[in-house]
């Protein structure tokens, strides 16, 4: 159990760019889910996978960002046309079933100048 | 929509002293998950505690315990002994089963004073 890794740790771009993040989740756990966090607040939920299956989608995340997750393994988030908004902590966490707590890993900080 | 509320922004305690963290949160289900997660300065958020709302006995983990109030909608976290480790923010996380998300409070800081 290596624990769930997130790359890059961190990132810097400017605004209209498009920006790719990825998360490798716990080898055996089957669910991956994402969160933003900006600072000072708790993560908020964006979005989340069982297996390959994107099964919710939160109102946050807007068509300008899409997540996959190819053949249930590690995941990607991709936003496109970045906005100063868009600044935050990108969290990936994992969890063996609805039934176990989520891991987290240690975050991507996005930052949009 | 369920909402998980921390009313202290900050707390602090003096090593080796104990500190009560508070928690409140609203919803309609029976059948759901509380937790408490810690981020330390490094920002990798950890899981200190989980509490299954069907179960009456407060959980505990070495220094860490919760009172479970569930007509109040209470969950409070009580740290023992505290350590300059444990220094930290903490959030309180709601997880209902039927659905997926987990629900985070705004955070507490905490400072353990030497």
């Amino acid at each position: 159990d290596t624990g769930v890794s997130q790359n890059p740790r961190h990132k810097i771009t400017k605004r209209g760019q498009n920006v790719t993040f990825r998360c490798d989740p716990i080898s055996e756990h089957n669910r991956l889910y994402w969160y933003r966090q900006t600072l000072g607040q708790g993560p908020e939920f964006l979005t989340y996978f069982q297996n390959e299956a994107q099964l919710e989608k939160s109102r946050l995340l807007s068509d300008r960002f899409s997540a996959e997750r190819p053949k249930g393994s590690f995941s990607t988030l991709e936003i496109q046309r970045t906005e100063q908004g868009d600044s935050a902590m990108y969290l990936c966490a994992s969890s063996q079933s609805r039934y176990y707590e989520q891991y987290f890993g240690p975050g991507t900080r996005l930052t949009v100048t | 929509a369920q909402t998980v509320t921390q009313s202290q922004p900050e707390m602090s305690v003096q090593e080796a002293e104990t500190v009560t963290l508070s928690c409140t949160y609203d919803t309609s289900e029976s059948d759901y998950y509380l937790f408490w997660y810690k981020q330390p300065p490094s920002r990798q958020m950890i899981l200190v505690i989980r509490q299954e709302a069907y179960k009456q006995q407060n959980a505990t983990e070495n220094r860490f315990s919760v009172n479970f109030q569930k007509a109040a909608k209470s969950f409070s976290l009580k740290i023992s002994d505290s350590q300059l480790g444990d220094a930290a923010m903490y959030f309180c996380a709601y997880y209902e089963t039927s659905g997926s998300r987990l629900t985070f409070g705004e955070g507490t800081q905490l400072t353990v004073n030497p």
